[in-house]
């Protein structure tokens, strides 16, 4: 079975800051991972989706980067802004034409102005 | 494209009532997945459509619980009897493939 670990569970940084988001997974044969925002009271919002082929993503100031051997996912978010402020959630999908997405834990980001 | 639409956006009920949970996936996706999110438990799969069609219900936590998919524009999860512990935030979210999944907004739930 698919394990999901994000830690650190919640971080608070200054406005500004560099900072990587880490996302574990146990079973590497995956189809695809992608990195999701979600706002308090909101639903969740795709922000990057990795192939299991592809190493990197870019959007923006969003950087995701996928190592299935060690099965670790990173989100890099550069010089961080207030408006960052949200719960990062990674979600696995496992190979073989499967649709059942594990979430992570989710990492609750607070950026201080 | 309006994006997922779900309804209602809140319900309060009382225990031992049948609920009753709406939702619109994106036009021409062909996948469409029920969750629910509770702090306890986090994001769960309850049950996922292809082309209108259940594939994995597995996540369904008890005969209680039900979903339906009568057309590609249209599913329903319905909760008979409602419980205290079926409360928490409802998603419905959908796909075209394996791409992205777009989240709607949620039914937030209390069964008291």
């Amino acid at each position: 079975k698919q394990e999901v670990t994000q830690i650190p569970a919640a971080l608070s940084v200054p406005e500004g800051e560099n900072l990587v988001l880490n996302c574990s997974f146990t079973d590497s044969a995956i189809y695809n991972l992608q990195w999701f925002r979600q706002d308090p009271g909101k639903g969740l919002t795709s922000l990057l989706l990795i192939q299991s082929s592809q190493r990197e993503q870019t959007s923006g100031r969003l950087n995701a980067s996928l190592d299935k051997s060690s099965g670790r996912s990173t989100l890099y978010i550069a010089a961080s802004q207030p408006g960052d402020s949200a719960t990062y959630l990674c979600a696995v999908l496992p190979g073989g034409g499967y649709q059942k997405v594990t979430f992570g834990t989710g990492t609750k980001l607070q950026v201080i102005p | 494209d309006a994006g997922v639409i779900q309804s209602p956006r809140h319900e309060v009920t009382e225990m031992g009532q049948e609920v009753t949970l709406r939702c619109k996936p994106i036009s021409g996706h062909d996948y469409l997945f029920w969750y629910r999110q509770t702090m306890m438990r986090g994001l769960e799969l309850l049950i996922y459509f292809n082309n209108n069609v259940p594939i994995d219900d597995s996540g369904m936590p008890e005969d209680r619980f039900s979903a339906k998919m009568p057309n590609a524009s249209f599913s329903t999860l319905k909760i008979q009897p409602s419980e205290p512990r079926d409360s928490a935030v409802y998603f419905c979210a959908s796909s075209l493939g394996a791409r992205r999944q777009y989240f709607g907004p949620g039914t937030r739930l209390t069964v008291t």
